[in-house]
């Protein structure tokens, strides 16, 4: 088993649509956890921080669940340029990165 | 602030050669990772360098890889030598310790390597 699953995808949303990700990890230990997004050929860049507490930023809501060991993003009313990878990824020292699910906003 | 800089972005060798990648990270930042995503896969991660020590470097898949990071400022990553399945891209990430944990990694744009 992998130490950080996520959604197989893809993904192909309309614009203004909501999609949810789901990530979930294997080391009951993990301290910090991530979402990067990844756009085609570019470096993986942060996307935002996951707290116990959910956290907000725009469109963006992240929810980590301690207990469940579960991970989610939920992006709203979706546009164009959020088409990327959106990987999850779980941080105990080193950062352990789950496989990535591909967004395709379409028009 | 400059970024995580990586060179070269971009490098097709022979099987058997030897090529060296390199990393330098933001300044400031202790924490050095190497990451490798090959076709097809997720990143993988390599090793992870606290100033000039190695921290973990449970990642590295075998001993054609030799990583380096004198002084604690740039990085170095050596394959030889280089085989087919060393192909991917590989990523450099930094980040700075804060407190009883790190802040968050910031990567480099990546080497591609190919290997004919």
């Amino acid at each position: 088993r992998k130490e950080v699953e996520q959604d197989p995808g893809p993904f192909n949303v309309p614009e203004g649509a909501t999609v949810a990700f789901n990530c979930t990890y294997s080391n009951s230990a993990s301290q910090s956890f991530f979402w990067y997004r990844q756009d085609c050929r570019k470096e993986p860049k942060l996307l935002m921080s996951v707290y116990s507490s959910g956290n907000e930023d725009g469109r963006f809501t992240a929810q980590l669940n301690r207990a469940s060991q579960y991970i989610s993003l939920l992006i709203r009313d979706s546009k164009l340029s959020d088409s990327a990878t959106y990987l999850c990824v779980v941080k105990r020292g080193k950062s352990t990165f789950g496989d990535g699910t591909t967004l395709t906003v379409k028009p | 602030e400059a970024g995580v800089t990586q060179f070269p972005s971009h490098s097709v060798i022979e099987k058997g050669q030897t090529v060296t990648l390199r990393c330098d990270p933001i300044s400031g930042h202790d924490n050095l990772y190497w990451y490798r995503r090959v076709m097809g896969k997720e990143i993988k991660f390599l090793l992870h360098f606290v100033k000039e020590s190695k921290q973990d470097e449970s990642g590295m898949p075998n001993n054609r890889f030799l990583a380096e990071r004198t002084g604690g400022t740039y990085s170095t990553l050596k394959v030889q030598p280089a085989e087919l399945e060393d192909s991917g891209v590989y990523f450099c990430a930094s980040s700075r310790v804060q407190g009883a944990g790190d802040t968050e990694a910031f990567f480099g744009q990546g080497t591609r390597l190919t290997v004919v």
